[in-house]
């Protein structure tokens, strides 16, 4: 099946820097790509929806001046927490649909101190 | 507005026992459906998947689905479980601009 890795898995910053995380098709073009927020024991929270060449498509709540995404590719979008703090610590997941079926990266657990 | 609910937060069961979970959904039209499992610390896993056609619906490791649109549900069945199948599983509706929507999730434990 198609392949979506996520890069990094684990990140751990301090206060008040910004963290990029990448989200990749490995094996199949996705002009569309989601990112998704996960707090401890609970499910998953649409952030955005990043589209390829065009702005992305935030959900309701969410900062987009804290979350930027970048979709450059049809292989490559990016999320970047900038000027995180300790509650931007949470687990991200991105997803890639490819046809019928959405393929999920394997997630960054983000860790601000 | 597009919706699912997993009422059960945890469930357990012991090994070698059937399982079944519950999912309902609000949609206006035909929905896609998903099953998700997610170990610790991971990512998902997609166990099945329904569009159309035969509404009972033949997954990975064993797992099946039933998509009912009289009761709004797409609950996810296994005839025995193994203690490997411990783990969080979602269920997902996929919106019409793509965006797949997620349950709650179910915390399965399994009993030795």
């Amino acid at each position: 099946g198609a392949v979506v890795s996520q890069h990094p898995s684990r990140v751990i910053c301090k206060s008040g820097t910004s963290v990029k995380i990448e989200c990749r098709s490995l094996d199949f073009q996705a002009t569309t790509m989601f990112w998704y927020r996960q707090f401890p024991k609970k499910s998953l929270m649409l952030m955005a929806t990043s589209n390829e060449g065009s702005k992305a498509t935030y959900e309701q709540g969410v900062e987009k001046d804290k979350f930027l995404i970048n979709h450059a590719s049809l292989t490559l979008s990016t999320l970047t927490v900038t000027s995180a703090h300790p509650e931007d610590s949470s687990f991200y997941i991105c997803s890639a649909r490819a046809t019928t079926e959405a393929f999920f990266g394997q997630g960054t657990r983000l860790t601000v101190v | 507005a597009q919706s699912v609910t997993q009422p059960d937060i945890h469930i357990t069961v012991s090994e070698g026992a059937s399982l079944e979970l519950r999912c309902n959904y609000s949609y206006g039209a035909t929905p896609y459906l998903f099953w998700y499992v997610q170990s610790p610390g991971q990512g998902l896993q997609l166990l099945l998947k329904y569009f159309s056609g035969d509404t009972l619906v033949q997954g990975i490791k064993g797992f099946e689905a039933e998509f009912k649109r009289s009761q709004s549900s797409f609950n996810l069945r296994k005839p025995s479980v193994h203690w490997s199948d411990a783990a969080e599983y979602f269920c997902a509706v996929a919106r019409i601009d793509d965006k797949i929507i997620f349950g709650k999730g179910t915390r399965l434990h399994i009993l030795p």
